[in-house]
């Protein structure tokens, strides 16, 4: 099956920086990779997502990166706030296939 | 977007007794709903993946006859936590996915004493 590994986890980073979360996969035939932003106790929230025919995709001060020959992808902020801390979650599925793998999670603090 | 409720939201039982906990996709209809189980400081984990109509599908290592799946309606999973541990104590979360995107519902929290 899939595994997916995602570091660092944990990630503190000064107001107004950027900062960057890796994941890893295992499984080639993945190609739907979502980032999701989790508070505590609360649901997952899908903040974006990349399908493997594209190499990187922007939205606003978020962007994910793709490396489908490495089997990487990558989730970037920038100009972070303090409301960008979170626990943040990398997935990977087969498009089609609702079943998530889920990377181990990244704890992201944003220092005033 | 779409929306998935869960319910209860939060619920205390003793060790021993069953509890249920029920997943609805408010807006539209879902064949397949999936089941996580999310232990503090760790990662969403698969429990098992409900199929309308037929039996539930469990990963490895969950005990099906522990936790029971029901997904009678379209609309509709429930997982009963049967025979409850303070080990099983845990935020239980469903997804279904609709239009290619995948939905959570809130999330249980079970708290075993």
């Amino acid at each position: 099956g899939e595994n997916v590994e995602q570091h660092p986890s944990t990630l503190s980073v000064q107001e107004g920086d950027s900062a960057v979360i890796k994941c890893t996969y295992s499984d080639s035939a993945s190609n739907y990779f979502p980032w999701y932003k989790q508070e505590l106790g609360k649901r997952p929230q899908l903040i974006i997502d990349i399908r493997s025919n594209v190499g990187e995709k922007k939205d606003q001060r978020i962007a994910v990166t793709l490396n489908k020959t490495a089997k990487h992808f990558s989730l970037h902020i920038t100009e972070t706030q303090p409301e960008d801390s979170a626990v943040y979650f990398c997935a990977a599925n087969h498009f089609g296939n609702e079943k998530l793998t889920f990377g181990t999670g990244t704890r992201l603090t944003i220092i005033p | 977007g779409a929306v998935v409720s869960q319910h209860p939201s939060r619920v205390i039982c003793k060790s021993g007794t069953s509890v249920k906990i029920e997943c609805r996709s408010l807006d539209f209809q879902a064949t397949t709903m999936f089941w996580y189980r999310q232990f503090p400081k760790q990662s969403l984990m698969l429990m098992a993946t409900s199929n309308e109509g037929s039996k539930a599908t469990y990963e490895q290592g969950v005990e099906k006859d522990k936790f029971l799946i029901n997904h009678a309606s379209l609309t509709l999973s429930t997982l009963t936590v049967t025979s409850a541990h303070p080990e099983d104590s845990s935020f239980y979360i469903c997804s279904a996915d609709q239009g290619n995107t995948i939905y959570f519902g809130e999330g249980s929290w079970l708290t075993v004493v």
